[in-house]
């Protein structure tokens, strides 16, 4: 089964933490990899794209390691906006159809 | 930036009716559109890719007379939940992919989802 895996959080941080969420995916095919944000009741919204050499946007930084079929993203600075649940995303097949992780919440306090 | 429209965002409706949700690419042309769902807690899992012109190509368990598609142009795609039952209460999200987007790296762009609920 294609499965993508993700930390089962929640994540309770303090503003201005640090926090960082692991991936793993099944399919060692995998090309295209994503980290979307989703607010409560919302759609995914793209966060950013991961490519293998790590790229950075801002307070994020997103790695991919495809030897072990492991995607990260670290979250710097941690603000009260970023509350959200952050899911770990592969595109798949031919028609690039997206599968979810279930997901990780963060909740980030005064 | 390419924008997708999803309607209704909400509805309510009693065990047995069906319900038409749409799925517009505003400013793009979309041959292939995914729909998608949602239950709480959960994962969103793939139900159903949508092909313009062609028929839909469902995932495992989905039912296909449950759950029409229809994908009649290049920027529309519905989803009709026919005889609604309370467990098809979730979120149903729809994405489409740019036609003019030549990188397979390219993100979909998700419209803003229909919360259905039925009584």
């Amino acid at each position: 089964r294609k499965e993508v895996e993700q930390d089962p959080g929640p994540f309770n941080v303090p503003e201005g933490a640090t926090v960082a969420f692991n991936c793993t995916y099944s399919n060692s095919a995998s090309q295209s990899f994503f980290w979307y944000r989703q607010d409560c009741r919302k759609e995914p919204k793209l966060l950013m794209s991961v490519y293998s050499s790590g790229n950075e946007d801002g307070r994020f930084t997103a790695q991919l390691n495809r030897a072990s079929q492991y995607i990260s993203l670290l979250i710097r600075d941690s603000k009260l906006s970023d509350s959200a649940t952050y899911l770990c995303v592969v595109k798949e097949g031919s028609q690039g159809n997206l599968i979810f992780g279930k997901g990780t919440k963060l909740s980030v306090k005064p | 930036g390419a924008v997708v429209s999803q309607h209704p965002s909400r509805v309510i409706c009693k065990s047995g009716t069906s319900v038409k949700i749409e799925c517009r690419s505003l400013d793009f042309q979309a041959t292939t559109m995914f729909w998608y769902r949602q239950f709480p807690k959960q994962s969103l899992m793939l139900m159903a890719t949508s092909n313009e012109g062609s028929k839909a190509t469902y995932e495992q368990g989905v039912e296909k007379d449950k759950f029409l598609i229809n994908h009649a142009s290049l920027t529309l795609s519905t989803l009709t939940v026919t005889s609604a039952h309370p467990e098809d209460s979730s979120f149903y999200i729809c994405s489409a992919r740019d036609d003019t987007s030549s990188s397979y790296n390219s993100p979909l762009h998700f419209g803003n989802g229909t919360r259905l609920t039925v009584t």
